[in-house]
């Protein structure tokens, strides 16, 4: 799986977007770029995924650059609840029993 | 949104004794997980289960630890004698595992401290 470089951590005042960026250069064709986070000591929670197209859904949008070697994560109007962890993960598309490895993530706070 | 229950959210136990932490998967699941966070670091995968068996374990996941389905509906793991390093959060997961790239679901997590 590709490894990514994230900031260690960011703020970002309420109400407005939150870009949270990951760098994953060595990205190969297969592989997919997944977000999580975890807000203080709860379980980590899906946010979106995507291969080379942009993804929107309720939570998120994920912008991934052509040439696939970095993507950013867009809260569009954050909230204080948005305060979390958030790890991006690349690997290839993943089913069966197989598992997901967590990285440190980006320490986001969202500041009233 | 369904959820994976675990219980207890805390649990105390003394250095050497047996624990067992409960989770309830959602209920048209297949795959369960257990994975770990102690304090401060990263969430650290245990051990994957499938059709009633290991699927793959971690360095982690020594001869002091065991899984099981024991009925329908719960997955337990069970820490034999624990030791002061086991002191950590513990997070159940699970999925339908007939979907690619389908989300994992986490349950809010047991924290086990071991004195």
């Amino acid at each position: 799986d590709a490894k990514t470089t994230q900031p260690t951590s960011m703020d970002c005042a309420e109400g407005r977007a939150a870009n949270l960026p990951c760098n994953h250069s060595t990205i190969s064709g297969n592989e997919y770029v997944y977000w999580y986070r975890q807000i203080h000591s709860q379980g980590p929670q899906y946010i979106i995924h995507g291969l080379k197209n942009n993804e929107t859904n309720e939570m998120a949008s994920l912008i991934i650059t052509e040439d696939r070697k970095s993507s950013t994560l867009i809260l569009p109007h954050a909230t204080l609840r948005d305060t979390a962890v958030y790890y991006c993960i690349v690997r290839r598309g993943w089913f069966g029993n197989e598992k997901l490895t967590f990285g440190t993530g980006t320490r986001l706070t969202i500041i009233p | 949104e369904p959820e994976v229950t675990q219980t207890p959210s805390h649990q105390v136990t003394q250095m050497g004794q047996e624990v067992i932490l409960r989770c309830v998967p959602i209920s048209n699941h297949l795959y369960f997980y257990w994975y770990r966070q102690i304090l401060g670091q990263k969430v650290e995968f245990l051990v994957s289960f499938y059709n009633n068996e290991i699927s793959e374990k971690s360095e982690i996941f020594d001869d002091q630890f065991s899984v099981e389905r024991p009925d329908g509906s719960n997955f337990t793991l069970k820490i034999r004698s624990t030791k002061l390093e086991d002191s950590a959060m513990y997070f159940c997961a699970s999925k339908t595992g007939r979907v690619t790239n389908e989300k994992l679901f986490f349950g809010s997590g047991t924290q086990l401290s071991v004195l």
